[in-house]
């Protein structure tokens, strides 16, 4: 089974901030990466597919990079939408996994 | 638009199993371009892929629920279906139904989730 590790679980942010999340996966995904946004009490959305493609729809200040087995998501300039929890997820084959996930909190 | 919904008890008794229906509305379950997938959320926790079922009847399980999991489907009906046996506090969850886009791999659509406790 491929694991896939996301850090850091909880990130503390300001409004304008940029910020990093990464996902590691334990081998190669090649570029079958997705980052989805969850907030309280509602399902998942998606962000970006493919590593690096941007959802239609979805705030060009998150971007998506990497490939293999380690992988980014950044929030260009952090704003009061994006506290939410990010979760990134492979799809290489028939199974997919989710990473642990990480909480954007305000400062 | 579509829409999914999930339907089944809010509460199951630990070693019974639990059921759930998702409904597809909006869209045909029988596309060959996509997966239909079950997902669960233990309160406060990650997201846990359960499987995934394609219109023909072909299944795929976590391996760590397979012995336990079933996933089925109703064309007719436009409906999948979860069976999890012998449930534990641990099974615990809001448990979503999704759609996969098959070759993408990513998850596109998602029901609203229904949580489902399990109690004495």
């Amino acid at each position: 089974d491929i694991q896939m590790t996301q850090s850091p679980s909880t990130l503390s942010a300001s409004v304008g901030d940029r910020v990093t999340i990464t996902c590691r996966a334990s081998q190669s995904i090649s570029s079958w990466l997705a980052w989805y946004q969850q907030k309280p009490g509602k399902a998942p959305k998606l962000l970006i597919y493919k590593a690096s493609s941007l959802e239609s729809g979805v705030p060009s200040r998150f971007s998506g990079s990497g490939s293999g087995t380690e992988f980014t998501l950044t929030i260009s300039s952090l704003q009061p939408d994006d506290f939410a929890t990010y979760y990134c997820q492979q799809y290489n084959g028939y199974s997919l996994t989710f990473g642990g996930g990480t909480k954007v909190e305000i400062k | 638009q579509l829409q999914l919904q999930e339907s089944g008890p809010g509460l199951v008794k630990p070693s019974e199993t639990l059921s759930l229906t998702c409904t597809v509305s909006g869209g045909s379950i029988s596309s060959r371009n996509y997966y239909w997938v079950w997902i669960r959320q233990p309160p406060g926790k990650g997201l846990e892929w359960i499987g995934s079922i394609f219109y023909s009847g072909t299944t795929y399980y976590n391996p760590s629920l397979k012995s336990r999991v079933t996933i089925s489907v109703d064309t007719p009906k436009n409906q999948f279906s979860l069976k999890l046996s012998s449930v534990t506090a641990a099974d615990t969850a809001v448990y979503y139904c999704a759609r996969r886009i098959a070759v993408a791999g990513i998850i596109d659509d998602w029901g609203q989730g229904t949580l489902v406790t399990v109690s004495s």
